[in-house]
């Protein structure tokens, strides 16, 4: 089974900082197959980026992936007050399925 | 518009059976796979295992092989999560997901049903 270890557990920034966030793997991940996606309190989780560094459908471009093999990062250039969240890497592999993160939480300094 | 619409909230006791749906709308129920996802009380997200309603093709995670069942009526565009013996750390947040064909990400969340389990 693929771990994936995201860093840091919590990340204290300001609006209009740059937020970055980072999702390394056990072993090699296809990156076509590795996904972000952000949770707000109460809320399901949200797609924001597929094959590491797609945005889905509706995304602002102020957030961004990268990454490829084992080190990917999710990138937000100047945080808006509705950003901090919680912040989850997930990979998609042949068995078991999926395995995700165990977060980022990005919070107001 | 793609909707997923789940069950509402449970309140069970240890040893109970349950089972909770998941209704997808507005698109091909059959053509995509749905899965389930476990969020304990403060903590992350966890994939509990996943099935493809067109032929009932069922995969689950090993932590939650044998715990849970994974099922779908197709004919009501309907995925269910069952177990048929809860124990109290089964409570938890659980949502349906949609799988897209986009690098298999979760594109479409149910809104989740929250089960708790308490003598």
């Amino acid at each position: 089974e693929i771990v994936l270890t995201q860093s840091p557990g919590t990340l204290s920034l300001s609006p209009g900082e740059r937020a970055t966030l980072s999702c390394r793997a056990s072993q090699s991940v296809s990156s076509s197959y590795l996904a972000w996606y952000q949770q707000k309190p109460g809320q399901a989780p949200r797609l924001l980026i597929y094959g590491a560094s797609s945005r889905a459908t509706g995304i602002p471009d102020r957030f961004s992936g990268s990454g490829s093999g084992t080190d990917f990062t999710l990138t937000i250039s100047r945080l808006e007050p509705e950003d901090f969240a919680v912040y989850y890497c997930q990979q998609y592999g042949s068995s078991p399925p999926e395995t995700f993160g165990q977060g980022t939480k990005l919070e107001i300094k | 518009e793609v909707q997923l619409v789940q069950s509402g909230a449970e309140v069970k006791k240890p040893g109970e059976s349950l089972k909770i749906s998941c209704k997808g709308s507005g698109y091909s129920f059959t053509s995509y796979w749905i899965g389930w996802v476990r969020q304990m009380p403060g903590k992350g997200l966890e994939w509990m295992g996943i099935i493809y309603p067109g032929d009932s093709d069922t995969r689950y995670s090993p932590s939650f092989q044998g715990q849970v069942t994974i099922s779908a009526d197709k004919s009501i565009s309907t995925a269910y999560l069952q177990w048929s013996s809860l124990k109290a750390s089964d409570t938890a947040m659980y949502y349906c997901a949609r799988r897209s064909t986009l690098g298999a990400a979760a594109d479409y969340w149910g809104q989740g049903t929250l089960v708790t389990v308490s003598s």
